[in-house]
Parts: C-alpha cells; sequence; structure tokens
C-alpha cells in the first residue's frame, strides 16, 4: 500500500494553457474524490467517482474543468483556458466504501497560474 | 454559506497540556463529523471521526466530543505533543451528499516546548 499518489506535486503554467493532474488511488479503493484548496480555506468538494462513474460534479466545476477515470483506476483531472484564480492545491482523495472512517488523501498538486 | 465553521485561526498550547479545537456547523443534515490534521506540503491525514448518533469518541490521545441541540463539536488532545503542531480541519458529511466532506477553514496548533 503505497498511499494515494499525485502527479506532478507542482505545476506552474502561464495563463490560457491547458494542464493535466493525475491521481492514482490507493489499488483496492473504489471511490475517489478531487477537492480544491485555496489559501486560508479548508478544501472544497470538486467531483466523485465510484468506480469509473462520475456521480457528482460540484458547481465550483467550471466547464473548463474536466475529470476522468477510465476503467476505475487513476484518474485525471485536467483545466483548459487556465486562469489566475485557478491558482491553488489540487487534492485528490479515495476510500472503500464509505467515507465515514475517513478517505486517504494525496501530497496534492500546486498548480500557480502566472 | 459556510457551512462548517471553525472560529479561531490558531491556538498555541504548552507541551504536556490539553487542547481544545473547536468547530461548529449549520447543516442538521450531517450524519458525520471528521477531524483531519495537515502538515505543510502534505495532504490531510484523517484523526478521527464520530457519528451523529454519538457524543464522543475516543482514540488514544484524542477525543472528539458532539453537542448536537449545539451544533458544536470539539476535539481534545491531552496531553499535546510538539508532533501535534499543524492545521487541523473540521468536516462533516451527510448520507445524502454522495459522501462528499464539507471542510472548516482550519485551525493552527502550535505546541510549545
Amino acid at each position: 500500500d503505497t498511499g494515494v499518489s499525485q502527479d506532478p506535486r507542482h505545476k506552474i503554467t502561464k495563463r490560457g494553457q491547458n494542464v493535466t493532474f493525475r491521481c492514482d488511488p490507493i489499488s483496492e479503493h473504489n471511490r475517489l474524490y478531487w477537492y480544491r484548496q485555496t489559501l486560508g480555506q479548508g478544501p472544497e468538494f470538486l467531483t466523485y467517482f465510484q468506480n469509473e462513474a462520475q456521480l457528482e460534479k460540484s458547481r465550483l466545476l467550471s466547464d473548463r474543468f474536466s475529470a476522468e477515470r477510465p476503467k476505475g483506476s487513476f484518474s485525471t483531472l485536467e483545466i483548459q483556458r487556465t486562469e489566475q484564480g485557478d491558482s491553488a492545491m489540487y487534492l485528490c482523495a479515495s476510500s472503500l466504501g464509505t467515507g465515514h472512517y475517513g478517505y486517504t488523501f494525496g501530497s496534492g498538486t500546486r498548480l500557480t497560474v502566472v | 454559506d459556510q457551512q462548517v465553521k471553525q472560529n479561531s485561526p490558531s491556538l498555541s498550547v504548552q507541551e504536556g497540556r490539553i487542547s481544545i479545537l473547536n468547530c461548529d456547523y449549520t447543516n442538521s443534515m450531517f450524519d458525520y463529523f471528521l477531524w483531519y490534521k495537515k502538515y505543510p506540503a502534505e495532504g490531510p491525514t484523517f484523526l478521527i471521526s464520530i457519528s451523529s448518533i454519538k457524543d464522543k469518541n475516543e482514540d488514544g490521545r484524542f477525543t472528539v466530543f458532539l453537542n448536537k441541540s449545539a451544533k458544536h463539536l470539539s476535539l481534545h488532545i491531552v496531553p499535546s505533543q510538539p508532533g501535534d503542531s499543524a492545521v487541523y480541519f473540521c468536516a462533516a458529511l451527510s448520507n445524502f451528499g454522495n459522501e462528499k466532506l464539507t471542510f472548516g477553514t482550519g485551525t493552527r496548533l502550535t505546541i510549545i516546548p
């Protein structure tokens, strides 16, 4: 069990460019979540997968954001035409079944849009 | 609309004493409450949770208390240790909310040796 892996750890991009982040959950976990955290705030929910099905998307996830989880394994989060307001820490988490006992977060990808 | 609130951005406690972190919520539909701990450059780490049908849950040095009528919960750490210095997030979830967590803004705990 190597935990939840996120790649890259840091990304600096110019405004208007597209970026893609990857998350590898704990292998037996069927649920995968993306959160976003900005300075001074707690993590905010973006989207949730159960196996390969995307079951919920936050209204924070504009049309420029898309997430996939092909075959219910790893997941990608793509941001198109990045804006400075997209600068944040993007956190991925996974769980096996209910989240009542907490889910496991990765270390995050810090995005800076310049 | 901040449904989970942590009104103290920071707290300093002497090593060996009790640390008490507080959290308030507004949504009566929340079923579970969780505490996460976060070190810099790492993701949040799950500490302890409590169901809305209980009023106390204990795990080693960590105890969470829930007062449903007041919509208030607290995390007690005793005795506090230097390694407890971190940001603590309160979070809540609803069985009807696809298991998504709603987080507070966090409290930075500093343990003074």
